[in-house]
């Protein structure tokens, strides 16, 4: 079993509807991570969280927000989608103890539409 | 910010070497790592170097570190069709910052 899932894997929605992404993870880890992908752009970081009730703002994160509920869960929200919220979404965990640096392990990837 | 630079694109035909570069701009980098995106999946931690070796070698795959010049390579020996992806560069300092990533370079292997 992978051990970090998002979920949808692919949605497609309208503009102005709330969407809901959610991130869940079996490593332990403490710190979460959302990026949006798009071509030529490479990763770009929206919220990550180092602990439970803790939120960063990332690069870009207007127009989006999040909610860490429990160690492994991280859900991403766009409020109010656009189409320039169109891209591919990556949600990430690492482990601050693991004493190895910060290597980050990545989800499958959720692919969002937004017409 | 810190910053990451990497080309966006090489070309290589099968059973050559490949030679991906990266550049950052971040002195304190601790380790730096390399992914490898296959076509419609997540990435996938290729390798990573501690920033006080300056060689890793894993199989065919080779990272160079340049700490004085702030330069890393990736270097793939006998480069498959299977090497095909996008290759992300990424630095990580004191730990309390997120990894700030290179924006891929994709590799094109040609039979």
């Amino acid at each position: 079993d992978a051990d970090v899932t998002q979920t949808p894997r692919n949605r497609i929605t309208k503009t102005g509807k709330r969407i809901m992404l959610e991130c869940s993870q079996t490593k332990g880890h403490d710190r979460m991570y959302w990026y949006r992908q798009d071509p030529g752009l490479g990763l770009r970081l929206i919220y990550y969280s180092f602990d439970v009730k803790d939120i960063n703002k990332g690069e870009i994160s207007d127009g989006y927000s999040v909610s860490r509920q429990a160690q492994a869960k991280f859900s991403l929200s766009l409020e109010s989608a656009i189409p320039n919220q169109t891209a591919l979404y990556f949600c990430a965990t690492s482990d601050s103890r693991g004493g190895g640096g910060e290597t980050q392990y990545f989800g499958p990837g959720t692919r969002l539409l937004v017409l | 910010g810190e910053d990451v630079e990497q080309s966006l694109f090489l070309s290589v035909r099968e059973g050559d070497s490949s030679v991906i570069n990266c550049t950052y701009t971040d002195s304190s980098s601790t380790y730096l790592y390399w992914y490898k995106q296959e076509p419609g999946a997540g990435l996938q931690l290729l390798t990573y170097i501690f920033s006080n070796m300056d060689m890793k070698q894993d199989q065919r795959l080779t990272v160079l570190l340049n700490k004085k010049d702030k330069h890393l390579s990736l270097r793939i020996a006998d480069t498959q069709t299977g090497d095909s992806a996008i290759y992300f560069c990424a630095e990580s300092n004191s730990g309390n910052t997120p990894l700030v990533f290179g924006k891929g370079t994709r590799l094109s292997v040609i039979a």
